[in-house]
């Protein structure tokens, strides 16, 4: 168990539909990280918040956002959603001082119909 | 552009065997490299990171990892496999500049035959 707790584990909708994936990072951890992990693209870096700030932003699509709340827990919004967003997304936190020691929650695996 | 690249897709060895998976990267500057592992219906977990210093790094479950500057490489090895490291191996690397980012390998799935 790394700490980082996700959820919902699974989520099935249809094409068009917005959903929010939820991510509670580490206790201690400032850092939180979205990654997209598909058949077809493989593991993707999204986009990472620091502190309630966005810190940095990989391959994100236009229709998808993040935030991060005061209490530091994050929400991954989906929108307008795709059969090819179907992936599983995990959320990671940091060590605080130290990017690159992340630790990977357990995922949500969404399935667009 | 900074990348990651794990030739095999698949591995098996048998249980007891030394294993070694392959990562190259490509990155201009000093990379910071990384080997997790993804077992069934599991997040990622860190086995071992290098940042600098000695090039042989050890990790959690006997493995360990050594980077070659001159190859661009960062292997993963094992000396004895056990049945419980069947999972799928990314390597990544961190970037500093833009933000801190990963980028991973397509990962290698290693299956472990008894």
């Amino acid at each position: 168990d790394s700490g980082v707790t996700q959820t919902p584990k699974h989520l099935i909708t249809a094409t068009g539909q917005r959903v929010t994936l939820r991510c509670s990072p580490r206790s201690g951890d400032l850092s939180v990280y979205w990654y997209q992990q598909s058949l077809d693209q493989g593991l993707q870096f999204l986009i990472q918040y620091y502190n309630g700030e966005e810190r940095a932003k990989g391959n994100i699509l236009e229709r998808f956002s993040a935030q991060q709340f005061p209490d530091l827990h994050s929400e991954l919004n989906l929108s307008s959603l795709e059969l090819g967003d179907s992936a599983l997304y995990f959320c990671a936190s940091s060590v605080v001082g130290n990017p690159y020691e992340q630790y990977f929650g357990p995922g949500t695996r969404l399935t667009v119909t | 552009a900074q990348s990651v690249t794990q030739p095999d897709i698949h591995i098996t060895v048998s249980e007891g065997a030394s294993l070694e998976l392959r990562c190259n990267y490509s990155y201009g500057a000093t990379p910071y490299l990384f080997w997790y592992v993804q077992s069934p219906g599991q997040g990622l977990q860190l086995l071992l990171k290098y940042f600098s210093g000695d090039t042989l790094v050890q990790g959690i479950k006997g493995f360990e990892a050594e980077f070659k500057r001159s190859q661009s490489s960062f292997n993963l090895r094992k000396p004895s496999v056990h049945w419980s490291d069947a999972a799928e191996y990314f390597c990544a690397v961190g970037t500093l500049g833009a933000g801190n980012q990963f980028y991973f390998g397509t990962g290698t799935s290693l299956t472990v035959i008894p």
